[in-house]
């Protein structure tokens, strides 16, 4: 079946560190590739998406890599602000069997930026 | 526009009562779905809708049901509501269960069964 798996949290930075979040992925096929962020409160938002191999997706200085031969699609940062605390998703879409196309996440990785 | 509606934001059940999560986007989405949120276990879906009078089952169906009469309207039902459920419930809609299109979500129903 379709899996993902993402780095652990939590994961705590200073501002203006270098962030990134480890996903990989197991599909049948050609999945579509997102990140998601979810922050305190509220439901999740769209980040970022990959639907290709070697596309990149990026987003409010975000950027993450749709690499298949890895199964990769690493989030990165190059700084962060206080206001990227949140936690993020890893999803992939692929088929899942009779005629269903779903969305998995990964189990989200907590970001606390620190002043 | 107001995107994926959910209500109501907080509810606390007794163990064996019903009660009907709500769901209403306004963008004439096909898909829509219901996700539970636990902590560690990141979403879970529960069920799904490829438009209107089509449902299916999702990951964690059980002591849930829904129903599609119209595109925009998508309510899960707690037939009789145990601990086990109490859960954040969100639900997403998307054009398409496909390709590249992103889902929407709502805010998310906090739900206490005691």
């Amino acid at each position: 079946g379709n899996s993902v798996t993402q780095m652990e949290g939590p994961v705590t930075l200073s501002e203006e560190a270098f962030l990134t979040i480890n996903c990989t992925y197991t599909a049948t096929g050609y999945p579509s590739l997102f990140w998601y962020v979810q922050y305190p409160g509220e439901g999740l938002q769209l980040l970022l998406k990959a639907t290709k191999a070697d596309d990149k997706g990026s987003n409010k200085g975000f950027e993450a890599t749709y690499r298949k031969e890895t199964t990769s699609f690493h989030l990165e940062k190059g700084s962060v602000q206080v206001s990227d605390s949140a936690v993020y998703f890893c999803a992939l879409r692929s088929y899942s069997g009779a005629g269903s196309y779903q969305l998995t996440f990964g189990k989200g990785t907590k970001l606390s930026v620190i002043p | 526009n107001a995107g994926v509606t959910q209500t109501p934001k907080f509810q606390v059940l007794k163990t064996g009562q019903s009660m009907t999560l709500q769901c209403a986007q306004d963008m004439n989405h096909e898909y829509m779905s219901w996700y539970r949120q636990d902590p560690g276990m990141g979403l879970r879906l529960i069920h799904y809708s490829v438009g209107a009078g089509i449902t299916d089952q999702g990951e964690v169906p059980n002591g849930y049901n829904v129903s599609r009469s119209t595109t925009e309207d998508f309510p899960l039902r707690l037939l009789s509501a145990a601990p086990s459920q109490t859960s954040v419930y969100f639900c997403a809609s998307s054009y398409s269960d496909r390709g590249g299109y992103g889902y929407t979500f709502g805010s998310g129903t906090r739900l206490t069964v005691v």
